[in-house]
């Protein structure tokens, strides 16, 4: 399987502050990635699918990027309604794997 | 507008079978993936497997001696059986639709499945 490492798995920060965080492939997986939000005690939300295609009616502050192993993605200015814990999802070989998670939170 | 609800028993005796059924309104079941997905106790999620509206299955490896997803077109509904279970199937266990067989667009709320004696 391939495995997906995600970090840091916290952070927090203020409120229109620009916030990265990375996912890691275990194998080259090309652009085969997806990113989702999840709020405490909810299902999953997609935001960014193909590494960098924005989901219908996802706001634009959202993005991802990278290619082969290494991913990033990006809040261009934090929202608190931002809070939540995001994750990587790879689809270039089955079983798809999601990585831990990064858990996003207002300083 | 498209809603799935996950509906089962909520606890499991070990070494018996967790079932539960995903039912879906506000769309069709036509032309898409139906997955299941669960999320142990402050883990990541895990992908079980999926059935696509023709009836075609694909399992996570891990789990594909144990799980068994079926589909009932006549009451837009598709289910999850997972035999054997252990406390380390204790998750949320979450139904979700796919318009490609490695996304997925709609997800139910979410049911707390605890396998325990």
């Amino acid at each position: 399987d391939i495995q997906m490492t995600q970090s840091p798995s916290s952070l927090s920060a203020s409120v229109g502050d620009r916030v990265n965080f990375t996912c890691q492939a275990t194998h080259n997986i090309y652009n085969h990635l997806n990113w989702y939000q999840q709020k405490p005690g909810k299902a999953p939300k997609l935001l960014i699918y193909d590494a960098s295609n924005l989901q219908t009616g996802v706001p634009s502050r959202f993005s991802g990027s990278g290619s082969g192993a290494d991913f990033t993605f990006t809040i261009t200015s934090l929202q608190p309604q931002d809070i939540a814990t995001y994750s990587c999802q790879q689809y270039d070989s089955l079983p798809w794997t999601f990585g831990q998670g990064t858990k996003v939170e207002i300083k | 507008q498209v809603q799935l609800q996950e509906s089962g028993p909520g606890l499991v005796k070990p070494s018996e079978t967790l079932s539960l059924t995903c039912s879906v309104s506000g769309g069709s079941i036509s032309n898409y993936y139906w997955s299941w997905i669960r999320q142990p106790p402050g883990k990541g999620l895990e992908w079980i497997g999926f059935i696509y509206y023709t009836g075609t299955t694909n399992y996570n490896p891990s789990l594909t001696s144990r799980v068994t997803i079926s589909l009932d077109t006549s009451k837009n509904q598709f289910s999850l059986k997972l035999g054997s279970v252990t406390a380390a199937d204790t998750a949320v266990y979450y139904c979700a639709r796919g318009p490609r067989w490695h996304l997925w667009d709609y997800w139910g709320q979410g049911t707390q499945v605890t396998v325990s004696s």
